[in-house]
């Protein structure tokens, strides 16, 4: 299992959409549609914020939206707001961790 | 309220071992997959090791494989992760993990870090 490839950062500014992208392979991403992906502030453990490549779970903002095209899936985030400041990391069935993505609001 | 808490962190010598634990509560531990993902300091997620609803299913990461163990006991609603061999490079936060479907982490523990130094 590989790591899946992803930006080390992204910036943008308040109200600002920005989208990570997450690059696998046709082992993975491309064959399957089990991409997650996470949020985690500092000091803090991970939270699940989209699972299935698309879904949200209950209670996480319709800020955040999944897709998929190909091999490389992507993490949306829109109306950027500072709270959205953090690390985020993708996984897919097949894979592994990507590599993580440092979000900073400027 | 679901929680999963891990415990049995510390300090370790090269080529020693150590034996983490996970209490889980709040839901029904028997019908969940569980796993064991790590961060070394500064570093990024791996995933670890995972094992299935009853116990007879295991993986293992690359870096990890023959040298850990993953278990559980049902009765105790608690997931345990068996660290043998253990290098420098073991030196992280281990998070006790919630699996939903297909490998989709839904709940984390806060982690237990163990440090492998002399």
């Amino acid at each position: 299992q590989s790591a899946l490839t992803q930006p080390a950062s992204v910036s943008g500014s308040p109200g600002q959409s920005i989208t990570i992208s997450c690059t696998g392979t046709s082992r993975d991403i491309g064959t399957y549609n089990f991409v997650s992906w996470y949020q985690q502030y500092p000091g803090k453990a991970p939270q699940l914020i989209i699972y299935d490549v698309s879904n949200r779970p209950s209670g996480v903002s319709n800020r955040f939206s999944g897709s998929k095209s190909g091999n490389t899936a992507s993490l949306t985030i829109s109306g950027l707001r500072a709270e959205d400041e953090a690390d985020y990391y993708c996984f897919s069935f097949g894979a592994a961790f990507g590599t993580g993505t440092e979000v900073t609001v400027v | 309220e679901v929680q999963l808490v891990e415990s049995g962190g510390g300090l370790v010598q090269p080529g020693g071992s150590i034996r983490l634990s996970c209490a889980a509560s709040g839901f029904t531990f028997t019908e969940y997959w569980m796993n064991w993902v790590r961060q070394a300091p500064g570093k990024g997620l791996e995933w670890v090791a995972n094992i299935d609803d009853f116990g007879r299913v295991k993986n293992y990461g690359e870096s990890v494989r023959g040298r850990f163990t993953i278990s559980r006991d049902n009765a105790e609603n608690s997931l345990s992760l068996q660290m043998n061999s253990l290098r420098a490079e073991d030196t992280a936060l281990y998070y006790c993990v919630r699996n939903r479907g297909y490998e989709t982490f839904d709940i984390w523990g806060q982690g237990t870090l163990v440090t492998v130094s002399s």
